[in-house]
């Protein structure tokens, strides 16, 4: 089956430190990638997503590119602010109908003013 | 943002008495999902809706059922609240164009069975 796979965290980081959050997925066929991230007391916002290999997602400075090759769809940001304080999810979708998110545990991001 | 609320935010209730979560839609979406996100395990499929009466279950559907009789509509009932089921519930909804499922999120319910 599907699976995502998240580095342990939390992550702590001083404010304009670059982020680097791994995340690896196991799926049959070409499935779609996607972050999102969750703000305290609230629901979860996509954040970005790729839905073919060597496409590149991006939104509000995060990047991640789909790499099929070492299954891997990191999440990048070169200078994170305190405002980006959030929990980070990846999550991978299987194409055809009736499809279903498959999530990983997510990572805490905490940034130091 | 997209149009979903959820009903209760908030609910405190005992072991043993029914308890129903309302998620409502105002974008016509045709998939409906419930969720339960707890600490150490991300977030976990109950069921899923794709369409009016159609559901099917999810990775933890034990002790939860599901109802949609509108498209607007998709009810989680717990028959018989347990300790287990304390748990912050999030209900979401796609269209899946394009065949990618990218899902839009309500703002959760937090139940707390004692």
């Amino acid at each position: 089956g599907n699976s995502v796979t998240q580095m342990e965290g939390p992550v702590t980081l001083s404010e304009e430190a670059f982020l680097t959050i791994n995340c690896t997925y196991t799926a049959t066929g070409y499935p779609s990638l996607f972050w999102y991230v969750q703000y305290p007391g609230e629901g979860l916002q996509l954040l970005l997503k790729a839905t073919k290999a060597d496409d590149k997602g991006s939104n509000k400075g995060f990047e991640a590119t789909y790499r099929k090759e070492t299954t891997s769809f990191h999440l990048e940001k070169g200078s994170v602010q305190v405002s980006d304080s959030a929990v980070y999810f990846c999550a991978l979708s299987d194409r055809g109908a009736n499809s279903k998110l498959t999530f990983g545990k997510g990572i805490t991001l905490s940034v130091r003013p | 943002d997209a149009g979903i609320t959820q009903s209760p935010r908030h609910k405190v209730t005992e072991t043993g008495t029914p308890v129903t979560l309302r998620c409502h839609q105002t974008e016509n979406h045709r998939y409906m999902y419930w969720y339960r996100q707890d600490p150490g395990h991300g977030l976990r499929l109950i069921h899923y809706s794709y369409g009016v009466k159609d559901t099917d279950k999810g990775e933890v559907s034990d002790g939860y059922s599901v109802s949609r009789s509108k498209t607007e509509d998709f009810l989680l009932t717990l028959e018989s609240a347990t300790s287990s089921q304390t748990s912050v519930y999030f209900c979401a909804i796609s269209d899946q164009v394009g065949g990618a499922n990218e899902q839009f999120f309500g703002p959760g319910t937090r139940l707390t069975v004692l």
